[in-house]
């Protein structure tokens, strides 16, 4: 499976500041998804992005697949958006391989 | 809205003892998974399905047999626990095939603790 390495481990922001994740995989990917995991533990996706640059809400996603990387832009952050950020990529589209993630911390 | 229901919640276990974590989906989803998260390593994947009847090994299947009888239900069984298997398990769910959107549906988590 992929090996996944993100960056960095932890990141603690003022409220208002904007964030840079970044993820790293050993293997050409043919999915790349973005999750939030809540400080209480549930998961949700946050967005897809095989290739290119995608944007939702505050989240900006630019994978790089030539590369094997991809980032994760927060703007202008909030208390709320206080968890771990964890990326999957996947060599097929039926599986996905998570990296350990990055904990974010935003205080008011 | 996708609905992946796990049980029990928690769990404490004895070492040697059999452990079934259970799994229900009512979305229909063709593949379903199993990943351990433990401090550290993130999630990691054990067993996953491709549908009823059918069970495929993760990257960490030794110690934990799959079991898919039917599309909505997939359970993870550990016949022998022992204390590292003290973690916390997620089951998910997910559509087959097709490009880029394969979005996994999590259940809330499963803490075992194996004394």
């Amino acid at each position: 499976g992929q090996q996944v390495q993100q960056s960095p481990a932890s990141l603690v922001l003022q409220e208002g500041e904007n964030a840079e994740l970044q993820c790293n995989f050993s293997s050409t990917a043919t999915q790349l998804q973005w999750f939030y995991q809540s400080p209480g533990g549930s998961l949700v996706s946050l967005l897809s992005n095989p290739s290119g640059t995608k944007h939702t809400g505050r989240l900006t996603s630019t994978t790089v697949t030539k590369e094997r990387r991809s980032s994760l832009h927060i703007s202008s952050s909030q208390t709320t958006d206080s968890g771990t950020y964890l990326c999957a990529p996947s060599s097929n589209y039926n599986v996905l391989y998570f990296g350990s993630g990055t904990k974010l911390t935003v205080e008011p | 809205e996708a609905a992946v229901t796990q049980s029990p919640r928690n769990k404490v276990a004895v070492t040697g003892g059999k452990v079934t974590l259970s799994c229900n989906q009512t979305n229909n989803h063709n593949n379903m998974y199993w990943y351990r998260q433990d401090t550290g390593h993130g999630l990691r994947l054990i067993h996953y399905s491709y549908g009823a009847g059918s069970t495929e090994k993760g990257d960490i299947p030794d110690g934990y047999k799959a079991s898919r009888p039917s599309q909505e239900n997939f359970s993870l069984i550990l016949e022998l626990a022992t204390p590292s298997q003290t973690s916390v398990y997620f089951c998910a769910s997910g559509v087959s095939g097709g490009a880029g959107q394969n979005t996994l549906y999590f259940g809330a988590g499963t803490r075992l603790s194996v004394l």
